[in-house]
């Protein structure tokens, strides 16, 4: 079936460097993908609609100066946290469907930021 | 607009007790799809079923049950006979008919005690 990798599933960073995520999908072409975040003991919620070849969707509230959004290719979108700092530490996690028949999310990835 | 309210923020049971995790959405689509997913401590997200609008047939899978009712917008899932490895945090969740953006109730840690 459809699966969605993410990579890395866990990283620690210092407060002020950025942090790279990548969301693969890795046997079907996704022209968009979904980042999530999920703070400790809260629901999941979404942050943008990544867009290959265009710009990111972002939802209302989430900066697009500090979420970096590239969905350079039709298999890879990359969210980059900039200056990240310890509110930012959180659990973030992509989705993609494949021809808008199912949905797949991938393992997530917990950032903290020390 | 889309919401999904899971009232239930924890629940805790002693082993082979039968548990009713409460889902309840609101919607203006005709066309949706309702799932629940598992969220162990590792944070993946574990799909457990998924179920389209137009579809209120219930369905049972081993010891798990879903009741959908789109008479109250309500998406009840329930465990019988609940194991120690039930323990988790569940998650309900709404999607349009496209499977793109995911709208996720607050989840219920459901605490299965020996």
């Amino acid at each position: 079936g459809a699966v969605v990798s993410q990579h890395p599933s866990r990283v620690i960073c210092k407060s002020g460097t950025s942090v790279k995520i990548e969301c693969r999908s890795l046997d079907f072409q996704a022209t968009t993908m979904f980042w999530y975040r999920q703070f400790p003991k809260q629901s999941l919620m979404l942050m943008a609609t990544s867009n290959e070849g265009s710009k990111a969707t972002y939802e209302q509230g989430v900066e697009k100066d500090k979420f970096l959004i590239n969905h350079a290719s039709l298999t890879l979108s990359t969210l980059t946290v900039t200056s990240a700092h310890p509110e930012d530490s959180s659990f973030y996690i992509c989705s993609a469907s494949p021809l808008n028949t199912e949905a797949f999310f991938g393992q997530g990835t917990r950032l903290t930021v020390v | 607009a889309q919401k999904v309210t899971q009232a239930q923020t924890e629940i805790s049971v002693v082993e082979k007790e039968d548990v009713t995790l409460d889902c309840v959405y609101e919607t203006r689509d005709t066309t949706y799809y309702l799932f629940w997913y598992k969220q162990p401590p590792s944070g993946e997200l574990v799909f457990l079923i998924r179920r389209n609008s137009f579809d209120e047939q219930n369905e049972i899978s081993g010891r798990y049950s879903w009741n959908f009712q789109k008479s109250t917008s309500s998406f009840n899932f329930t465990i019988t006979a609940s194991q120690v490895v039930d323990s988790a945090v569940y998650f309900c969740a709404l999607t349009e008919y496209n499977f793109n953006k995911f709208y996720f109730g607050s989840g219920t840690k459901l605490n299965v005690k020996p």
